[in-house]
């Protein structure tokens, strides 16, 4: 069975300062994707990052950026320069053989 | 590109009616689409895998006879909930996945409100 957990039901940060997003994953495959989505008051999911497992290099957008630690089956998202349109709830993800399984979401909060 | 649409936005109806949501991929093929329910402050839940050609696959707990998809292209699956009830009522999302990309990324819609009065 694929579960993501994600521990931190809130988080807050003053904008333009960092943040980082918490989450476990456990699945018993070798090839797997990971992924963060952001969900903004209007539903829309919107891809935030993904990484593939078989890469050992942490991938990186703009001021988003993760830290895969395949061994720990740990995957956070560090936010960089924080902004107010930050301010939404954020699903960690984990594809592994086919459909898709989310964390129960944080909600962040950009204070001004 | 890799657009999903989805219609109703949201819609009103009356205890035991039913309802179908159309989920599109407007400018790529999806083999395979996915149907997501959401509660208010909740995580996204799977409820059935939809292929193109086949029948689809539920999640446990999931009763296939009430919610009804149908995948008959590569760019339009349906859900329909019969005899919907107030229970019913949530924010359904479909996501569609492109056979043209390699590192299975979904691609959402923008989610259909569902009201059952």
């Amino acid at each position: 069975a694929q579960t993501v957990t994600q521990s931190q039901p809130e988080m807050s940060v003053q904008e333009a300062e960092t943040v980082t997003l918490s989450c476990t994953y456990d699945t018993s495959e070798s090839d797997y994707y990971l992924f963060w989505y952001k969900q903004p008051p209007s539903r829309q999911m919107i891809l935030v990052i993904r990484q593939e497992a078989y890469k050992q290099q942490n991938a990186t957008e703009n001021r988003f950026s993760v830290n895969f630690q395949k061994a720990a089956k740990s995957f956070s998202l560090k936010i960089s320069d924080s902004q107010l349109g930050d301010a939404a709830m954020y699903f960690c993800a984990l594809v592994a053989i086919g459909d898709m399984r989310f964390g129960a979401g944080t909600r962040l909060t950009v204070k001004p | 590109g890799a657009v999903v649409s989805q219609h109703p936005s949201w819609v009103i109806c009356k205890s035991g009616t039913s309802v179908k949501i159309e989920c599109r991929s407007l400018d790529f093929q999806a083999t395979t689409m996915f149907w997501y329910r959401q509660f208010p402050k909740q995580s996204l839940m799977l409820m059935a895998t939809s292929n193109e050609g086949s029948k689809a696959t539920y999640e446990q707990g999931v009763e296939k006879d009430k919610f009804l998809i149908n995948h008959a292209s590569l760019t339009l699956s349906t859900l329909t909930v019969t005899s919907a009830h107030p229970e019913d009522s949530s924010f359904y999302i479909c996501s569609a996945l492109s056979t043209r990309r390699s590192y299975n990324e979904q691609f959402f819609g923008p989610g259909t409100r569902l009201t059952v009065l």
